[in-house]
């Protein structure tokens, strides 16, 4: 079956850099895209940017100058590295399938809570 | 952006009670808005593609319906396990947004 896992630190050290991995089974990421959505405690959804099937990447502008997203299609994985954290960035961190060029998220992984604080 | 405002932010309602929950947004996105739910600490639910299409293994009591700026989650006789947040997201623009969610509550 479908199935997302994110995985990675719970801690950073503001100014530093957060690296997430999303673990993906049950289907080929050339064939769907993975996208990355933020959500701080209590609060609503913010999605962050996404990895087509094809390879191609887009970020929010809210992130672009400091996120990039790759990916290991041998491991299904898809990668999130986001720099110059500060403690708002604090939050759980979800990888979602997409489905469709104008996608929806059928499948999301089980989030990672991250926390930026020295 | 395209933003997308969530009425009411939280609605109180006895099991049995049917309810229409809004997400209006700040301009015309046709039928590219799809509805989740979340409950506490877990990961959201697709439950509506596309305004109005329906999502396998969701109960029907879960319907949408709306197009262009105005868009609709009805559920038909809430069940307790109904109670929990409800966000819209529009997927018209690259950059997708979701609303700030309708937590429905027991009262």
């Amino acid at each position: 079956q479908v199935q997302l896992k994110e995985s990675g630190p719970g801690l950073v050290q503001p100014s530093q850099t957060l690296s997430l991995t999303c673990t993906v089974s049950g289907f080929s990421l050339t064939s769907y895209s993975v996208h990355w959505v933020r959500q701080h405690s209590g609060k609503s959804l913010e999605w962050m940017g996404r990895m087509w099937s094809d390879g191609d990447t887009s970020y929010n502008s809210a992130f672009t100058s400091r996120l990039s997203i790759s990916r290991d299609t041998s491991k299904s994985q898809v990668f999130l590295k986001m720099n110059s954290l500060q403690t708002e960035d604090t939050g759980t961190y979800y990888c979602a399938r997409g489905r469709g060029a104008d996608p929806y998220f059928d499948y999301w992984g089980q989030g990672v809570m991250v926390t930026v604080s020295s | 952006n395209i933003v997308l405002t969530q009425s009411p932010a939280t609605l109180s309602v006895t099991p049995g009670e049917s309810v229409s929950l809004s997400c209006r947004a700040s301009q015309s996105i046709s039928t590219s808005i799809h509805w989740y739910q979340q409950k506490s600490n877990e990961s959201p639910r697709l439950l509506i593609k596309y305004a109005s299409q329906s999502i396998s293994g969701i109960p029907s009591r879960f319907s949408g319906s709306g197009s262009g700026t105005d868009f609709t989650l009805s559920i038909n006789r809430v069940e307790s396990e109904d109670f929990s947040i409800y966000y819209c997201q529009q997927s018209y623009s690259s950059l997708y947004t979701f609303g700030a969610g309708t937590k429905l509550e027991l009262k």
